[in-house]
């Protein structure tokens, strides 16, 4: 166990509908990041936090966006949901945001939507 | 583009085995480059990181070279056991915080 936990473990929503996924941090971990990983293939990196500040975003449309709260654990929000949103999300935590120490992987929670 | 590519996609061998999985990169500037084993509907987990200096770096019955002059990078496992079965990762660091990933290859160890 790496000590980041999600949740919740799975959602089912539908088309157009908001979503809001949880994500608490290894104890002293000040970095979260989190992924979306559509099945059969690599995660693909959506954002980073680092003391409650975005410091880094991958290719994903604002309707994506986060929040770090002062105990570092983090949100993923997703707005107006579609079809190709369904997939594994996972959060990451770490003590250097430059990524030069190892990512803690939380469990993920699978999100479909319909 | 920057990208990692992974092969082979998939790979069943026999316990007790040994298998050696493949990554080569097009990453720039490089970090550094990790491993990550992945169970079936769970987080990845890191096995081994290495930066541009290190030329191999081992973790149990896991070893992971790097040559950065030819961008590629391999992960040899030793001795496979049942649960070796999972996706194994490579990913590469390329800035202060975007990691490129791979797809991943899907190993498949049988009794």
């Amino acid at each position: 166990e790496t000590g980041v936990t999600q949740s919740p473990t799975h959602l089912i929503k539908t088309r157009g509908q908001q979503v809001t996924l949880r994500c608490s941090s290894q104890s002293g971990h000040n970095t979260v990041s989190w992924y979306q990983q559509a099945l059969g293939q690599g995660p693909q990196f959506i954002f980073q936090y680092y003391r409650e500040e975005e410091n880094g975003r991958g290719n994903f449309p604002p309707r994506f966006s986060g929040l770090q709260f002062p105990n570092y654990s983090s949100e993923l929000n997703v707005n107006a949901l579609e079809l190709d949103d369904s997939a594994l999300y996972l959060c990451a935590s770490s003590l250097d945001p430059q990524g030069q120490e190892t990512q803690y992987f939380g469990p993920g929670t699978r999100l479909l939507v319909l | 583009k920057n990208q990692v590519e992974q092969s082979p996609q998939s790979l069943i061998i026999l316990e007790g085995k040994n298998c050696t999985l493949q990554c080569n990169y097009t990453v720039s500037p490089f970090s550094n480059l990790r491993w990550y084993k992945q169970d079936t509907g769970r987080g990845p987990v890191s096995l081994t990181i290495m930066t541009f200096s290190e030329n191999t770096k081992s973790n149990g019955r896991y070893t992971a070279t790097l040559d950065a002059d030819t961008k590629q990078s391999s992960l040899h496992i030793t001795a496979s056991q049942l649960s070796d079965s999972a996706s194994y990762i490579c990913v590469v660091k390329q800035s202060n915080y975007q990691l490129i990933w791979g797809a991943g290859t899907k190993l498949i160890i049988k009794p």
